[in-house]
């Protein structure tokens, strides 16, 4: 079975731009979360997805915003790119949400932005 | 709130010897506690789970991981190490109040030969 996929693996943007990051999760997965990975603050929590609907955010400005299509697969957008954005995302699947805890994560491979 | 803590930013352990990486949590109500591995240029790659059972749990590529309750730690450990456990390796937790990953800081495993 395939992993979650992420594209594009990198990217570098300058401040005020936007972009869109895409994660296709591993079939039959329902639940996409994404988090933010910095060598300052380490793995953080963006948002969370589950049959279309954001059922959890993390502490991140408006900025952030992302989506889940009907077939699982997610995109996460960032506004007015700042050099605090520079960051590995990562998307990560589960398969089940109403399981709660016991679901385990499976993670892409990641994106790396770059903001210049 | 929830917390992990990773005491260690790197762990030095000669090939053939055994290896410890610590993990302490903080979690209302049941914890569910993961360790993962992250190689170079990679995202994070899963190696066990603690959900309920068995205090001992055990994953792949012969890592283990004792929960124990009382302390509130979840270390993770391997009998032998090898110069390919070399990476960086994250404690997370979260409970049933949903899917939200908690991590800790990352520590790094060096294996010398």
């Amino acid at each position: 079975k395939a992993g979650v996929t992420q594209t594009p693996r990198y990217l570098i943007k300058t401040r005020g731009q936007q972009v869109t990051l895409s994660c296709s999760p591993i079939s039959g997965h329902r639940s996409v979360s994404w988090y933010q990975q910095t060598p300052g603050q380490g793995l953080q929590f963006l948002f969370e997805y589950f049959s279309e609907t954001q059922r959890n955010k993390g502490n991140f400005p408006g900025r952030f915003s992302g989506r889940q299509f009907s077939n699982s697969r997610s995109e996460m957008n960032v506004s007015t790119l700042e050099l605090g954005d520079s960051a590995l995302y990562l998307c990560a699947s589960s398969l089940f949400f109403q399981r709660g805890g016991q679901d385990t994560q499976y993670f892409g491979p990641g994106t790396r932005l770059t903001v210049l | 709130a929830q917390s992990v803590a990773q005491p260690e930013d790197q762990v030095n352990v000669a090939e053939g010897n055994p290896l410890t990486v610590k993990c302490t949590y903080s979690v209302s109500g049941n914890p569910y506690l993961f360790w993962y591995v992250q190689y170079p240029n990679r995202g994070l790659q899963f190696l066990l789970k603690y959900i309920t059972g068995d205090n001992l749990v055990k994953g792949s590529y012969g890592f283990e991981a004792e929960f124990n309750k009382s302390q509130t730690s979840f270390h993770l450990k391997k009998p032998s190490a090898l110069v390919s456990d070399s990476a960086l390796y994250f404690c997370a937790a979260k409970n049933n109040a949903g899917n939200m990953l908690t991590f800790g800081g990352g520590t790094r495993l060096m294996v010398k030969p």
